[in-house]
C-alpha cells in the first residue's frame, strides 16, 4: 500500500526567508501524481502545486517549487520569500494515475504546520 | 468557474442522531470522494464513486453509507452518531485525464454533542 510521510510536524520561518518542507512516499507504481495542499485556519483545502512522476522537471508555481527525487521517493516543497499568508498546515499527497476512478484516491501525509514570523 | 458545493457548512447533532451531508461535484466530473478530517489530523479517505458506482472504500464505519445519484450529487448518511464522529467532512471531485487534480469543497463541520 502507498504511504506518505511528513517527518516535520511543525516548521517556522521568518517573513521573506525561504523554507523547505519534507515529504517521502512509498509506492511500487512508476506513474503517479504528487501534490502539496495548503490548509489555512479556514480549513479550506487549497492545491499549491502538482508534480507528475513521469516528468523529470520540477514543478514551479510562483514562489513555490518542488524538489522531486523519484529514485529516492522524495518530494519536498520550497517556499521562497515567505509571506504571513503562507502560514498554514501543509499536506503532501500521493495519487495513482487516473484509471477511470478505480482506486485513485488521494493519500495524505500527516501534515506540517508552518508558522511565519514577522 | 463552478466549484464543489457542500451543504450544510455546519451541522450540530446529538449522540445517536442521524446526519446527511450533501455534495455537488463540479459539472461533468465523473468521480466523487468523501474524506473525514478530525481535529489536528490529516484527511482520511472514506469512500468514492465513479459514474454513480462505488469505486473504492476506505475507513468508513458501518454506521455510515453513501451514494451518488443520477445527477451526480452525492450524499453521506451517518447514523447512530458518536462523539468521535465530530470532524470536518470534505467532498472532492475529479475528472479522468485532468492531470490527477482533485477539487475540494469547503467541507461540512459536524459537531456531535
Amino acid at each position: 500500500a502507498q504511504t506518505v510521510t511528513q517527518s516535520q510536524p511543525e516548521m517556522s520561518v521568518q517573513e521573506a526567508e525561504t523554507v523547505t518542507l519534507s515529504c517521502t512516499y512509498d509506492t511500487s507504481e512508476s506513474d503517479y501524481y504528487l501534490f502539496w495542499y495548503k490548509q489555512p485556519p479556514s480549513r479550506q483545502m487549497i492545491l499549491v502545486i502538482r508534480q507528475e512522476a513521469y516528468k523529470q522537471q520540477n514543478a514551479t508555481e510562483n514562489r513555490f517549487s518542488v524538489n522531486f527525487q523519484k529514485a529516492a521517493k522524495s518530494f519536498s516543497l520550497k517556499i521562497s520569500d515567505s509571506q504571513l499568508g503562507d502560514a498554514a498546515m501543509y499536506f503532501c499527497a500521493y495519487r495513482p494515475t487516473d484509471y477511470g476512478g478505480a482506486t485513485n484516491k488521494l493519500i495524505f501525509g500527516t501534515g506540517t504546520l508552518l508558522a511565519v514570523q514577522p | 468557474a463552478a466549484g464543489v458545493i457542500q451543504s450544510p457548512r455546519h451541522l450540530i447533532k446529538e449522540k445517536r442522531e442521524t446526519a446527511t451531508l450533501k455534495c455537488y461535484p463540479i459539472p461533468r466530473h465523473d468521480t466523487v470522494y468523501w474524506y473525514q478530517q478530525g481535529p489536528g489530523q490529516d484527511p482520511q479517505f472514506l469512500i468514492s464513486f465513479y459514474e454513480k458506482m462505488q469505486s473504492d472504500k476506505g475507513s468508513i464505519p458501518d454506521r455510515f453509507s453513501a451514494q451518488q445519484f443520477s445527477d451526480y450529487h452525492s450524499e453521506l448518511n451517518m447514523s447512530s452518531l458518536e462523539l468521535g464522529d465530530s470532524a470536518l467532512y470534505f467532498c472532492a471531485s475529479s475528472l479522468g485525464g485532468q492531470g490527477g487534480k482533485l477539487f475540494f469543497g469547503s467541507g461540512t463541520q459536524l459537531s456531535v454533542l
